[in-house]
């Protein structure tokens, strides 16, 4: 099992500059999260998917980011333009939907570094 | 005020030691997490319980319910445990996790 998959691992990039983060969810899993880590406010979720749509997308800063979920086994988060600030930890997970006790496996995190 | 709160925030501990790590939530929950992170970054689930206590290994998990509280328990602690633990709830269902802080562990030997 390949577990949850995110590319880029790193990213740096300049300010102003768009990035898209990927995120490959373990195959069968209905729901997806993105969520973000920082020093200062640990993690926090920015939006979720069941079934590819988007439930809750609360936590997504501003219009600067977006986040698709075109089909079950892909999504992507989008910064444009990005801003020093959105320097973080991006981290993906994807759990089971049946039931409520599900765990939630985590992607390795894409490391992201506006200059 | 945060809806997930940890203490300690940091803990050093020698090898050896019965550490403890406490998480008090605010809110109604269905399941509590704990979760390590390793420096590398990578995050991994440790126990998701609902009520009672679960173990593995060396680590034991507790919950109540009524008090909203959660403890995690490391017995013989080893310097490869060192780790930040986090605390996280799920209010409900298959909603996202609200995480605490997380409580940064380091096992000296």
């Amino acid at each position: 099992d390949a577990g949850v998959i995110q590319s880029p691992r790193h990213e740096v990039t300049e300010m102003g500059q768009e990035v898209t983060l990927r995120c490959k969810p373990i195959s069968g899993h209905n729901s997806l999260f993105w969520y973000r880590q920082t020093m200062m406010r640990g993690l926090e979720l920015l939006i979720y998917f069941n079934n590819n749509v988007p439930i809750d997308d609360s936590g997504m800063p501003e219009d600067r980011f977006s986040a698709k979920m075109p089909n079950a086994s892909f999504s992507t988060l989008k910064i444009q333009p990005s801003e020093p600030r959105d320097s973080a930890v991006y981290f993906c997970a994807s759990s089971p939907q049946a039931g409520s006790y599900n765990e939630q496996f985590f992607g390795p995190g894409t490391r992201l570094t506006v200059l | 005020k945060n809806e997930v709160e940890q203490s300690p925030q940091n803990l050093t501990a020698q090898e050896g030691e019965f550490i403890t790590i406490n998480c008090s939530y605010s809110v109604g929950i269905s399941a509590l997490h704990w979760l390590q992170q390793h420096p590398g970054g990578g995050i991994v689930s440790l126990f998701m319980l609902s009520s009672g206590k679960k173990k593995h290994g060396r680590l034991i998990a507790t919950i109540n319910i009524q008090e909203k509280h959660s403890s995690l328990h490391i017995t013989a602690s080893h310097p490869r445990d060192s780790a930040v633990y986090i605390c996280a709830v799920r209010k409900s269902g298959n909603t996202p996790l609200v995480f605490g802080k997380g409580t940064r562990l380091s096992v000296i030997a």
